[in-house]
This record gives structure tokens, C-alpha cells and sequence, in this order.
């Protein structure tokens, strides 16, 4: 079964205004960490924002919001006032676990949003 | 120099060849990672170092063989490679700490990988 679904494989937003990217995951885990990650052209994975699962705040960082809502585990991203530099693939991805000794942080991607941001 | 770095950013190489791609983390992190990423596939975890011993191998063909030497450096030999290997490799580092979830990984530029 798919761990991290992005069901967005493209979307459209003019410069300015906010975009949301979807990203649902499936776990079993009471204890995970939910992350999404920029990747421009370039092809470097850049990190955005972190959400724990026992974190009861949305977190945000500058422009970038989560609309965390773990009884639908989801962890949509909200870009607000999008900037053209803002257009890359961006991947939602998921650490389960961790709480505990021997984790080894493996991170699981989606398949990712590829956004543009249009002037 | 700062962050994850990764060199070459671009390699081709036959299938006779044997190359080595290498990354070098500046951040003080204990973890290394390699991933591969693939057209149109998930980012995939290769292997995890943890400590300078090796922690995760996903089932990854011996072709490709790992080395840590020390918490800063992580190299990926490649030999007799299949053109389905090309991809983009991505290193990545954290620094694991048990008992905290909060160990984002950093990643590199990637190397771009081509087998003719």
C-alpha cells in the first residue's frame, strides 16, 4: 500500500496568490514526523517545513503553512503569495517511528506536485 | 564550504566502468543517506549510515557498494552498472538523535547519473 499519495502531479498558480499541495499517508504509527521537501530543476532537495504527529499547532515557516489534520492524515502545504522562484517539484514525505533507539530515520516520498508559478 | 555537497554533478560512464561518486557533509550530522530518484518513481532509499556503520540496505544490488570512512564523507562505487541504473543520486545527512524525532535530513545537489 502507498505510504505518502500526492494526487497532484501539476498545478497552476499565478504569482501572488496561495496554492495548497495535497499529501495524504498512511501509517500505524502513533509516533511519525511529516516533512516537505522543494526540489527545483536544479534537482537539490531543499527542506520547507517539519510537522510532528504530537504537535497540536499547524506548523509554519515564512510562506510556508501546514493544514495538519491527522484524524485524515493529511498534511496539505500552503504556499502563501507565490513567487515565481517558487516553481519546482515538491514532495511530501514521512519518517515513521522514532521515538525510540535504533530508528534510522528512513524517510518515505511521495511521488510529488510539480507547481508553476505563472507571472 | 556549507551544507551537503556531492561530486561530480554529472557523470556518464559505460557499463564496463567503475566509478565512485562521493558526498561530503559540513554540518556535524552523524547520518548519511544514498537515494536514488528515478523518472517518474518515488525517491528511493538505498542505504543509511549511522555512526560510520551501516544501518539500512534496501535490498540494493551489489553493483553498488557503499563507504563511510568517517561521520563527514560518504562515497557510492559503482561498477559493471545497467543503463536502467541512470538516475539522479542524491546524498542526504541528519543527525540522528534517539528519543527526538525532529532529525530533518539535509540533502546535496545530486550527481546525474548516465549509463551508456
Amino acid at each position: 500500500a502507498q505510504k505518502i499519495t500526492q494526487t497532484q502531479p501539476g498545478m497552476f498558480v499565478q504569482e501572488k496568490e496561495a496554492v495548497t499541495l495535497d499529501c495524504t499517508y498512511d501509517t500505524s504509527d502513533q509516533s511519525y514526523g511529516l516533512f516537505w521537501y522543494k526540489q527545483p530543476s536544479s534537482g537539490e532537495m531543499i527542506f520547507l517545513i517539519y510537522q510532528g504527529s504530537y504537535d497540536e499547532q499547524n506548523a509554519t515557516e515564512g510562506r510556508y503553512s501546514l493544514n495538519f489534520q491527522k484524524a485524515r492524515k493529511s498534511t496539505n502545504l500552503v504556499i502563501s503569495a507565490s513567487q515565481l522562484g517558487d516553481s519546482a517539484m515538491y514532495f511530501c514525505a514521512m519518517r515513521e517511528g522514532g521515538n525510540y533507539g535504533g530508528a534510522t530515520n528512513k524517510l518515505i516520498f511521495g511521488t510529488g506536485t510539480l507547481l508553476a508559478v505563472q507571472p | 564550504e556549507t551544507g551537503v555537497t556531492q561530486t561530480p554533478r554529472h557523470l556518464v560512464m559505460g557499463m564496463t566502468n567503475k566509478k565512485s561518486l562521493k558526498c561530503e557533509q559540513h554540518l556535524g550530522h552523524n547520518a548519511m543517506y544514498w537515494y536514488k530518484q528515478s523518472a517518474k518513481k518515488p525517491l528511493e532509499l538505498m542505504f543509511v549510515y549511522s555512526l560510520e556503520e551501516r544501518v539500512e540496505n534496501n535490498s540494493v544490488p551489489s553493483r553498488f557498494s557503499p563507504e563511510c570512512p568517517n561521520s563527514s564523507h560518504l562515497f557510492l562505487h559503482l561498477h559493471t552498472l545497467q543503463p536502467e541504473d541512470s538516475a539522479l543520486y542524491l546524498c542526504a545527512s541528519s543527525h540522528l538523535v534517539f528519543g527526538v524525532s525532529t532529525d530533518t535530513q539535509y540533502f546535496g545537489p545530486g550527481t546525474r547519473l548516465t549509463v551508456l
